[in-house]
């Protein structure tokens, strides 16, 4: 069975300081991709990363960085120095390789991340 | 940019009534979704559609159906909108990727949808 699990529902920091969203996922597939998308307001879900099973190096764009580690099973989310402009909810999903329904995103719950001044 | 629209950001029906959703993208997308967004439930599959004219259902197809006509184009219809219906709706779409399957999905606005 395919899961995604975001333990935290709400989290909520001062600017300026440092937030981990936490991922956890559960696939008996060896190929898999693994992605972290952001809800702002709006309500538009914004594409932020993509990471194959394969490829265990942590990756950093800006103040985001995110900590894959298969033997854990997790795929965790940092933005370091957060502003107001992150509060959002995110979203952690992971898919199969393969095509039609199986090749369908699942989504954890989602965590709400609010950013006060 | 990948640009998916969608044809309401707020919908207001009635139970009963035949209610539809319009989604468009404009990256020649062969894969489009529609999925279905609650509380703590997070999003949830309805429909997939890998090429004109194919569907395939997803988790929750129960009490909707779709058309895809035109590769750009993809519609979810409520046939008889029933209040727990009362959602957000999201679309998507994505390329194949170069190894099969399917390639990053990109999301429109979304709908919210509330029948009463």
């Amino acid at each position: 069975a395919q899961k995604v699990t975001q333990a935290q529902t709400e989290i909520s920091v001062v600017e300026k300081e440092d937030v981990t969203l936490d991922c956890v996922y559960e696939t008996r597939d060896t190929t898999y991709y693994l992605f972290w998308y952001k809800q702002p307001p709006s309500g538009e879900l914004v594409f932020l990363i993509r990471r194959n099973s394969f490829d265990e190096q942590n990756e950093i764009s800006g103040r985001y960085s995110w900590n894959f580690q298969k033997s854990t099973s997790s795929f965790n989310f940092t933005i370091t120095a957060s502003q107001v402009v992150d509060s959002a909810v995110y979203f952690c999903a992971l898919r199969r390789h393969g095509s039609g329904n199986t090749g369908k995103l699942i989504f954890g719950q989602g965590t709400t991340l609010q950013v006060k001044p | 940019d990948v640009k998916v629209t969608q044809s309401s950001r707020y919908l207001v029906k009635r139970t009963g009534e035949k209610v539809f959703l319009e989604c468009v993208q404009d990256m020649d997308h062969e894969n489009m979704f529609w999925y279905r967004q609650d509380p703590g439930l997070g999003l949830r599959l309805i429909y997939f559609s890998y090429d004109v004219k194919m569907k395939e259902k997803g988790d929750i197809p129960e009490g909707y159906s779709v058309s895809r006509e035109k590769k750009e184009r993809f519609s979810l219809i409520l046939e008889s909108a029933s209040t727990n219906q009362t959602s957000m709706y999201l679309c998507a779409s994505s390329p194949t990727g170069t190894i099969g399957g399917t390639d990053t999905q990109y999301f429109g606005p979304g709908t919210r949808l509330t029948v009463l």
